[in-house]
């Protein structure tokens, strides 16, 4: 199994430009996260879905849009990309039920927004 | 979710343990401690997590106080390899509910 992987794994982009940034999983798992991290910081929530067609906020969900047509992918797009959008973004996905299950996370996205 | 206070950095000798602290002195009793750890720029990864009793496996060993208000992360013989950012979560463990990491503690194993 590959577990989560993300494509790219970095990209320059340009003030105003868009990007989406693919993430996709192959264990099956109902829920999925994105998630951007800052120099020196942890990890902040963007969006994340409970499972194929649904999508909900997180902490920081401002200037990104997201969606789950398929179970195994969450597309995490950004129509006009900004400066303080730079930064590094992981994936993660986790079993659902009623019990927690761990998150597993991607290798990451490093983008800067020139 | 309880806020977490964890040290920014510590030092471990290879060989030795590492004991990573963590104080979340306004945990609730449904909450669990987890942690999480992140080897330079790579995704974070899950060790363990627990609800009052001690827990151990092939990673790690937590160890919780009696009042739950303080845990113990214990790598019994650190290597190179345990170099990362350590993250110690405290959340309920039903239903959908968001990691908060903090800023974590920076382990620099050394030779």
């Amino acid at each position: 199994n590959a577990g989560v992987t993300q494509t790219p794994k970095f990209r320059v982009l340009k003030t105003g430009q868009s990007m989406t940034l693919l993430c996709a999983q192959d264990m099956n798992h109902e829920y999925m996260y994105w998630y951007r991290q800052d120099p020196g910081m942890g990890l902040r929530l963007i969006h994340y879905s409970v499972g194929e067609g649904t999508t909900a906020k997180g902490e920081v969900p401002d200037g990104y849009n997201v969606s789950r047509l398929k179970k195994q992918n969450f597309l995490l797009g950004l129509e006009s990309a900004a400066p303080s959008q730079t930064s590094v973004y992981f994936c993660a996905s986790s079993y659902s039920g009623p019990i927690y299950n761990e998150q597993f996370f991607g290798p990451g996205t490093r983008l800067t927004v020139l | 979710d309880a806020k977490t206070t964890q040290p920014p950095s510590m030092d471990c000798a290879e060989g030795r343990a590492a004991n990573l602290p963590c104080n979340h002195s306004t945990i609730s009793g449904n909450e669990y401690v987890y942690w999480y750890r992140q080897i330079h720029s790579q995704g974070p990864q899950y060790i363990i997590h627990g609800l009052k009793n001690n827990e151990t496996n092939e990673m790690a060993s937590l160890i919780i106080t009696e009042d739950r208000k303080s845990s113990t992360l214990i790598l019994p013989h650190a290597t190179l390899r345990d170099t990362a950012v350590y993250y110690c979560i405290v959340r309920m463990n039903t239903g959908f509910q968001k990691l908060v990491f903090g800023t974590g503690t920076r382990l620099l194993v050394s030779p």
